[in-house]
């Protein structure tokens, strides 16, 4: 069974500045997704960044970035020139790479909230 | 293109009760897939439906079902509710082909769930 660890419940950063969210997970999976969702006070969960665990290049989608460490099974997201709208909770999770299966494993999420 | 819709957005049930939530996915996506959210537990895998079949299923106990019709629209049911059942319950779709978005899921706003 995958397992995914968040271990920060809460993080703060200031507008404009980068912040690094942090998720590790559990596997004995070679091929799989990482993905990090957004979830803002709407609830609407909204993909940010997708990573490929074949690939070695790291995934980054503008201001969005990972620093995927596929041995280390370490899967972060950094947030360059942070907005207010970013202020939402933040899932790392995890999906197995068959075309058969669809289920993604949750991190327990860290909520974030970028200051004026 | 429409994105994936969950009705109705907000119920309240008493205990006992059965209740019944759809979701639509984004048209031409053939898998849809179910999880539970609450603040205990995080984000919960329910079931997957693909083609009209069940092909993944979480540790949710028998009161929990599921189906999905020949358009891909799921419905989830719920009998003889509890107040534990009370949660946000989303749904999400999936392409379930190659292509750029491979291997995402794309999520529904979700239906609140209150039993009383």
């Amino acid at each position: 069974a995958q397992t995914v660890t968040q271990s920060q419940p809460e993080m703060s950063v200031q507008e404009a500045e980068t912040v690094t969210l942090s998720c590790t997970y559990d596997t004995s999976e070679n091929n799989y997704y990482l993905f990090w969702y957004k979830q803002p006070p709407s609830r609407q969960m909204i993909l940010v960044i997708r990573q490929e665990a074949y690939k070695q290049q790291n995934a980054t989608e503008n201001r969005f970035s990972v620093n995927f460490q596929k041995a280390a099974k370490s899967f972060s997201l950094k947030i360059s020139d942070s907005q207010l709208g970013d202020t939402a909770m933040y899932f790392c999770a995890f999906m197995k790479l068959s075309g058969a299966n669809s289920k993604l494993t949750f991190g327990k999420g860290i909520t974030l909230s970028v200051r004026p | 293109k429409a994105g994936v819709t969950q009705t109705p957005r907000y119920l309240i049930k008493t205990r006992g009760q059965q209740v019944t939530l759809s979701c639509s996915p984004i048209s031409g996506h053939r898998s849809v897939s179910w999880y539970q959210q609450t603040p205990g537990q995080g984000l919960q895998f329910l079931f997957e439906y693909f083609s009209e079949t069940q092909r993944n299923k979480g540790n949710f106990p028998g009161r929990f079902s599921g189906r999905q019709f020949s358009n891909s629209r799921s419905e989830m049911n719920v009998s003889t509710l509890e107040l534990g059942d009370s949660a946000l319950y989303l749904c999400a779709s999936r392409r379930n082909s190659q292509g750029g978005d491979s291997g995402i899921q794309y999520f529904g706003a979700g239906t609140r769930l209150s039993v009383l």
